[in-house]
C-alpha cells in the first residue's frame, strides 16, 4: 500500500527565513508520481509541482525548490525567503502508475504541514 | 464558466438524513474523484470514476454512494449521514491518457464543507 508521511504538523517562521517541508513516501511501484499542493486559508487546493519517479532532477521555480531523492524516498519542498502569503497548508501526494506509465491518478496524500509565516 | 464546480459549498444536516453533494466539470475529463479532508488525515479518496458508468471504491467508501451517468457530473450521496462524515469534501478531475503538461495533474473543485449534527 502507498503511504505519504509529512512528519511536520506545523511550522512557524518569520518572514524572509528559508523553510523546508519534509515528505517521505512508501510505494511498491517502480513508476509513480509525486505532487505538492498548497491550500491557502481560502481553502482551495493549488497545484504546485508534479514529478515522475524517473526524473530525479531537482527543480526550482522562483522561491520554490524541490529535492527528490529516490534513495531516501523523499520529496522535500523548500521555500526561500518566505513571505506572509506563503502561509498555508502544504500537502505532499503520491500517485500510482501502471506498467505503461499511465495512471488512474488516485492520489494518496500526506497529513499536511501547516506553515505560518509571521511578518 | 469553464472549470470544476461543487454545490452546495456549505451544508448542515442532521444524523440519518440523505445528502447529495454535486460535482460538475466542463473539460470533459474522463477521470473524476471524491476526497474528504479531515484534520490529521490529509485528503483521503472516497470514490473515483474512470468514465461514465464506471466507478470504483477508494480508501474510505463506507457510507457513500456515487453515480456517473454523464461524463461531466459525479454526485456523491451520503445515504444516512453520520457525525463522522462531518468533513470538507473535494471533487477533482483529470484527463485520461498521457502526454501534455496536464498529464496526471488533478484539478480540484473549491470544496464542500459538510456538518452533520
Amino acid at each position: 500500500a502507498q503511504k505519504v508521511t509529512q512528519a511536520q504538523t506545523e511550522i512557524s517562521v518569520v518572514e524572509k527565513e528559508d523553510v523546508t517541508l519534509d515528505c517521505v513516501y512508501e510505494t511498491r511501484d517502480t513508476t509513480y508520481y509525486l505532487f505538492w499542493y498548497k491550500q491557502p486559508p481560502s481553502g482551495e487546493l493549488v497545484f504546485l509541482i508534479r514529478r515522475n519517479s524517473f526524473d530525479e532532477q531537482n527543480e526550482i521555480s522562483g522561491r520554490y525548490s524541490w529535492n527528490f531523492q529516490k534513495s531516501t524516498s523523499s520529496f522535500n519542498f523548500t521555500i526561500t525567503a518566505s513571505q506572509v502569503v506563503d502561509s498555508a497548508v502544504y500537502f505532499c501526494a503520491l500517485s500510482e502508475a501502471n506498467a505503461g506509465g499511465t495512471s488512474y491518478g488516485k492520489l494518496t496524500f500526506g497529513q499536511g504541514t501547516i506553515l505560518t509565516v509571521h511578518p | 464558466d469553464a472549470g470544476i464546480t461543487q454545490s452546495p459549498r456549505y451544508k448542515i444536516t442532521e444524523t440519518g438524513r440523505q445528502v447529495t453533494l454535486m460535482c460538475h466539470q466542463t473539460w470533459s475529463h474522463s477521470y473524476m474523484f471524491w476526497y474528504r479532508q479531515d484534520l490529521g488525515h490529509g485528503l483521503r479518496l472516497i470514490y473515483y470514476s474512470a468514465a461514465a458508468d464506471i466507478t470504483d471504491k477508494g480508501e474510505v467508501p463506507d457510507g457513500y454512494v456515487v453515480s456517473r451517468s454523464k461524463t461531466e457530473n459525479f454526485p456523491l450521496t451520503l445515504e444516512s449521514a453520520t457525525r463522522s462524515q462531518t468533513s470538507v469534501y473535494f471533487c477533482a478531475s483529470r484527463p485520461a491518457g498521457g502526454g501534455g503538461s496536464s498529464y496526471n495533474e488533478q484539478f480540484f473543485g473549491p470544496g464542500t464543507r459538510l456538518t452533520v449534527l
